[in-house]
């Protein structure tokens, strides 16, 4: 199992480009996440979807829209990035069951908006 | 609304020293805690979890936690640490009815003296 991947490693943007964040997982979650992380910050929840074909905001979902594309998938898309979404974002899933157990993260994706 | 303090930014410990690193917590119930390690450049792993029963739990890499409800406390404690535990450590708190979103706190970035 290659668990949580996220495409690309990195990138570098120009204030206003667009691009979409790829995550995928095989462990068969069927809840997934996308959260970025900023010095002193943490990390926070930009969307998440609880289910397939179910996606809710966070805490800071404003710029971003996702999709969740089946159940393996959750894309992140920023329209028209701005500087202040120069992050490093990271995708995590968890299998969603009665009690409660962990998220697991993939490597990130370190975004640069000039 | 939970949420989680982690006070110490950074802390600098001997190898073979002792090691606790602080985390508060806000939650109106018995939440779920966890801890997470973010080595430079990686994505987070989790060390350990905390649920219910014995508020003493151990996890990954000789590392443990205690739950005090009193305190509303959850620091990680390793009675030795090496050189490779220097990394970002990360609390997070989860609710434990409806749909579990974590919290997490800013981090505590450990760094290890020879």
């Amino acid at each position: 199992n290659a668990g949580v991947t996220q495409t690309p490693k990195f990138q570098v943007l120009k204030t206003g480009q667009s691009m979409t964040l790829q995550c995928a997982q095989d462990m068969n979650h069927n809840s997934m996440y996308w959260y970025r992380q900023d010095p002193g910050m943490g990390l926070r929840l930009i969307y998440y979807s609880a289910s397939e074909g179910t996606t809710d905001k966070g805490e800071v979902p404003n710029g971003y829209n996702v999709s969740r594309l089946n159940k393996r998938e959750f894309s992140l898309r920023l329209e028209s990035a701005a500087p202040s979404q120069t992050s490093v974002y990271f995708c995590a899933s968890r299998l969603l069951l009665a009690g409660y157990n962990e998220q697991f993260f993939g490597p990130g994706t370190r975004l640069t908006v000039l | 609304a939970q949420s989680v303090t982690q006070p110490d930014i950074h802390i600098t410990v001997s190898e073979g020293a002792s090691l606790e690193l602080r985390c508060n917590y806000s939650y109106g119930a018995t939440p779920y805690l966890f801890w997470y390690v973010q080595s430079p450049g990686q994505g987070l792993q989790l060390l350990l979890k905390y649920f219910s029963g014995d508020t003493l739990v151990q996890g990954i890499k000789g590392f443990e936690a205690e739950f005090k409800r009193s305190q509303s406390s959850f620091n990680l404690r390793k009675p030795s640490v090496h050189w490779s535990d220097a990394a970002e450590y990360f609390c997070a708190v989860g609710r434990n009815t409806g749909f579990q979103k974590l919290v997490f706190g800013t981090g505590t970035r450990l760094l290890v003296s020879p």
